[in-house]
């Protein structure tokens, strides 16, 4: 059982570039999170994917970010014409439907210069 | 609606025992909780389901008062291990199974 893996584990990019994170979930799980981290605070919900279809995005989400997750294996998310403000650790989850546990991967660190 | 957690932070000598709290100000459906150690991921350590019932493994264990609309989480007997920032996290509504999850407790066990 390989875990949930993300790429790049860092990026470093200039304000007002886009980028572009990858989340590989475990290979069963049917459902993919995406949430947010900054220094001190809990993960902070973004959106989530049942098997391709995204069920839910987070009102606090600009319209700058978006997320896809084609044939419901891998998710990618993308955040365009970067801010300070996106500066966090983004990281992904995945779970089986229902309740299960989820389980993260180590999270795409994104730094604004 | 982000759950409340207390204490923020505690420190402890190896062995002593200590109890963080979650609190909600809507019904729960299910309490998550997790450890996250500093530069990792988060951990999953176990899911509480309403109705009271009360998990463990080891020596780290939790229950959920449906009443309160309250879980804590009890590691007795605590071992350098189990420092980290704890998080709970509950459900975020009826679409899913999306968590909202608190600013975390910070917890360091010393020698």
């Amino acid at each position: 059982d390989t875990g949930v893996s993300q790429d790049p584990r860092h990026k470093i990019t200039k304000r007002g570039q886009n980028v572009t994170f990858r989340c590989d979930p475990i290979s069963e799980h049917n459902r993919l999170y995406w949430y947010r981290q900054t220094l001190g605070q809990g993960p902070e919900f973004l959106t989530y994917f049942q098997n391709e279809a995204q069920l839910e995005k987070s009102r606090l989400l600009s319209d700058r970010f978006s997320a896809e997750r084609p044939k419901g294996s891998f998710s990618t998310l993308e955040i365009q014409r970067t801010e300070q403000g996106d500066s966090a650790m983004y990281l992904c989850a995945s779970s089986l439907e229902g309740v299960h546990p989820q389980h993260f991967g180590d999270g795409t660190r994104l730094s604004i210069l | 609606q982000q759950p409340v957690q207390s204490p923020q932070a505690v420190i402890l000598r190896e062995g002593e025992d200590a109890v963080i709290n979650c609190s909600s100000s809507k019904a729960l459906y299910s309490v998550h909780w997790y450890r996250q150690k500093h530069g990792e991921a988060p951990v999953f350590l176990m899911i509480l389901l309403k109705g009271g019932e009360q998990k463990g493994h080891d020596k780290i264990s939790a229950s959920f008062n449906e009443k309160k609309q309250q879980s804590s989480l009890y590691l007795t007997a605590s071992q350098l291990s189990y420092s980290g920032t704890y998080f709970c996290g509950t459900e975020r509504g009826d679409s899913g199974y999306a968590l909202n999850f608190g600013k975390g407790t910070s917890l360091l066990v010393t020698p």
